[in-house]
């Protein structure tokens, strides 16, 4: 049972245009919500997070919007570039980090030039 | 300052044999997370370790995997009698704030 969603297994996207990740959860009791961003042959790199008491987190061309209504959250990427390319994990926290994140299983953003 | 490291960068081993997965974490994280990732999949949870505090072992997959850390900091992930399905990049990641997580390279395992 998948708590944690990312149906586009990939996504191409034009140099300068938007990229927009989504990604959906189950578990009401996550609070805390963050993004990954993996290069072949490294660990994930933290990109930006988000707590589940707000909506909109922004840090430079990235910004995370939150629905907790839906269970939904998106990663916006403006404008795209080429160093973008890589796998995108979305995770979730529940209870402090105990438990550990609990990741979907990844998009691969391709951008083309 | 320096990230997380892990070493072996890759083990290949026969089914049946021991091995052992090291991780040195950030320096100042009392937290310490392994994590499995198979092909294609994300990653999945596989134990955390909170200063020298005893961990829960209850996301382990088997009695064949154990963990330890020594001292609050390096960790060390041993799985004994390899099987073929336990085959997969493992990553350990430390942290702060026990939410935002800091991995190293992994370690990718291969049994044949």
């Amino acid at each position: 049972d998948q708590q944690v969603k990312q149906n586009s297994p990939s996504l191409s996207v034009q140099e300068g245009r938007i990229s927009i990740l989504n990604c959906d959860y189950t578990n009401s009791m996550f609070d805390y919500f963050l993004w990954y961003k993996k290069y072949p042959a490294e660990g994930p790199t933290f990109l930006i997070s988000i707590s589940s008491i707000k909506d909109k987190n922004e840090d430079g061309r990235f910004t995370v919007f939150l629905n907790k209504s839906a269970k939904h959250l998106s990663l916006h990427i403006v404008p795209s570039q080429p160093g973008d390319s890589a796998v995108y994990f979305c995770a979730a926290s529940a209870g402090g980090g105990a438990d550990g994140l609990t990741f979907g299983k990844g998009t691969h953003l391709i951008i083309q030039p | 300052g320096a990230g997380v490291s892990q070493s072996p960068s890759n083990k290949v081993t026969e089914k049946g044999k021991d091995v052992e997965l090291r991780c040195d974490p950030i320096s100042g994280h009392t937290a310490l997370y392994w994590y499995r990732q198979r092909l294609g999949q994300g990653l999945e949870f596989l134990i955390y370790f909170q200063g020298n505090s005893a961990p829960d072992k209850s996301g382990l997959p088997s009695d064949r995997f154990s963990a330890e850390r020594t001292g609050g900091s390096v960790s060390t992930l041993t799985i004994q009698r390899t099987q073929q399905e336990d085959s997969a990049v493992y990553l350990c990641a430390s942290s702060w704030d026990r939410v935002r997580q800091f991995f190293g390279p992994g370690t990718r395992l291969t049994v044949l």
